[in-house]
């Protein structure tokens, strides 16, 4: 069954630091995602992407954040600086179609100390 | 913006009792999907429905889409100690996929 891959599993870093979370999607899909989950809570979207460019992102998504597609395989969000309220389970998905069924990532807990 | 609210927040049943979860749109949806995430997990996608009215199954879980679009319900008969965990809806809208907050199920054996 193919897999969402994500690294790191888990990420601490220092407020302020700039961190980048990697996802290598199904290499068919074609569209991606990136979600959060603060532990216990609801799958907040913050950004989709299709080819190339954000189709839609939400007002969590603000300056702070990019996402990227460096090379064919990785997808990655980056923070630029980040805050203690980012600390947050990060998922990222893909969907061969955008009303298709999404895969997720296992995921990467970010603890910002 | 899109809201979609899901009840119960907690459901606490005994195994073989049956157990449902209702979800609720505040805007009309493309289609509304169902995933099911296990404590520590990620979520799974179970299923989408996309027609007014649409009513499918999975084994002992069935699924049903309102005929405006608008709710969803999750129903499983006779529950199993497999099936903890926290289900949540889903309502597509454009290609903004929005959670609901979850039911969490946990079952006494």
């Amino acid at each position: 069954e193919p897999e969402v891959t994500q690294t790191p599993s888990h990420q601490v870093t220092q407020m302020g630091q700039e961190v980048i979370l990697r996802c290598v999607p199904i290499s068919n899909h074609l569209y991606f995602y990136w979600y959060r989950q603060i532990l216990g809570q609801k799958v907040e979207f913050l950004v989709s992407f299709y080819n190339n460019e954000i189709s839609e992102k939400s007002e969590i998504f603000d300056d702070q954040f990019s996402v990227e597609r460096p090379d064919g395989s990785n997808f990655t969000l980056k923070i630029r600086s980040t805050k203690l309220e980012d600390s947050a389970m990060y998922f990222c998905a893909s969907s061969e179609a955008w009303q298709d069924g999404y895969t997720f990532g296992s995921g990467t807990r970010l603890t910002v100390v | 913006g899109q809201q979609v609210m899901q009840i119960p927040q907690y459901q606490h049943v005994q195994e073989g009792e049956d157990f449902t979860t209702y979800c609720n749109s505040s805007t009309t949806l493309s289609n509304i999907q169902w995933y099911k995430q296990r404590p520590g997990g990620h979520p799974v996608f179970l299923i989408q429905l996309v027609k007014s009215g649409e009513v499918k199954k999975q084994k002992r879980l069935t699924f049903q889409f309102g005929e405006a679009k608008k709710n969803s319900s999750l129903h499983i008969t006779a529950t199993q100690t497999t099936d903890v965990g926290t289900y949540f809806c889903a309502g597509l809208r454009a290609q903004k996929l929005v959670f609901g907050q979850g039911t969490r199920l946990t079952i006494n054996p």
